[in-house]
């Protein structure tokens, strides 16, 4: 079975461009979990998604957003680039309403550096 | 105060070594816990839930005290290959499916 994907796995761009990263879940998965994992820092929520919807999001400022399409794979934008986005973005996924012990799989994860 | 702690380490322990990895957090509404593994610069993968009762997977067992809101972790026998940050991760008992992370704890283990 094939895991969570995330494309790119690199991207590099300047401050003010804006930034698109894909995510594929698992398949049966249908939320979509974003998080920024910045160096030395632990791995921040940044956005929730199932069936479609925004379910919840991360303290983090409107410049961030996404959706989420019909076959439950998902876009995540960050616009107005500032040097601090560089991070290391994880896209995760999960059924929803499983069971307490259901738990988010990891895609590799998209390192995008702003300069 | 953070929702997850855990101690940064690093923890240097030889090969075939015991080591203890500890974990609090504050919302007593937490419902599940989970131990992940991440390796330099990959994504966290799921090492383990952490039962009520504990539970034992391999070389690996995990402990839960809910009264002192309180998680444990415990390698036995390290290998090389254990190498990794061990991030202590809660699930809170709202609407969705929120996951905190600790900011993990990094193991080297040495030949």
């Amino acid at each position: 079975e094939a895991g969570v994907t995330q494309s790119p796995t690199h991207l590099i761009k300047t401050r003010g461009q804006q930034a698109t990263l894909r995510c594929s879940p698992i398949s049966g998965h249908t939320s979509v979990y974003w998080y920024q994992q910045a160096l030395g820092l632990g791995l921040q929520f940044l956005l929730w998604y199932d069936e479609g919807e925004e379910r919840n999001r991360g303290n983090f400022p409107p410049r961030f957003s996404g959706r989420q399409f019909p076959n439950y794979s998902s876009e995540l934008n960050v616009n107005a680039l500032e040097l601090e986005d560089s991070a290391l973005y994880l896209c995760a996924s999960s059924t929803w309403g499983s069971g307490s012990q259901e738990t988010q799989y990891f895609g590799p994860g998209t390192r995008l550096l702003v300069l | 105060r953070k929702e997850v702690e855990q101690d940064p380490g690093p923890f240097n322990v030889p090969e075939g070594a015991t080591v203890a990895f500890n974990c609090t957090y504050s919302n007593s509404a937490s419902q599940s816990f989970f131990w992940y593994r991440q390796d330099c610069r990959k994504e966290p993968k799921l090492l383990m839930s952490v039962y009520s009762s504990g539970n034992e997977d391999g070389r690996f067992t995990a402990q839960l005290n809910r009264a002192s809101q309180y998680i444990s972790l415990l390698i036995r026998d390290s290998k090389l290959s254990d190498s990794a940050t061990y991030l202590c991760v809660v699930r809170l008992n709202t609407g969705f499916q929120k996951l905190v992370f600790g900011t993990g704890t990094r193991l080297l283990v040495s030949p």
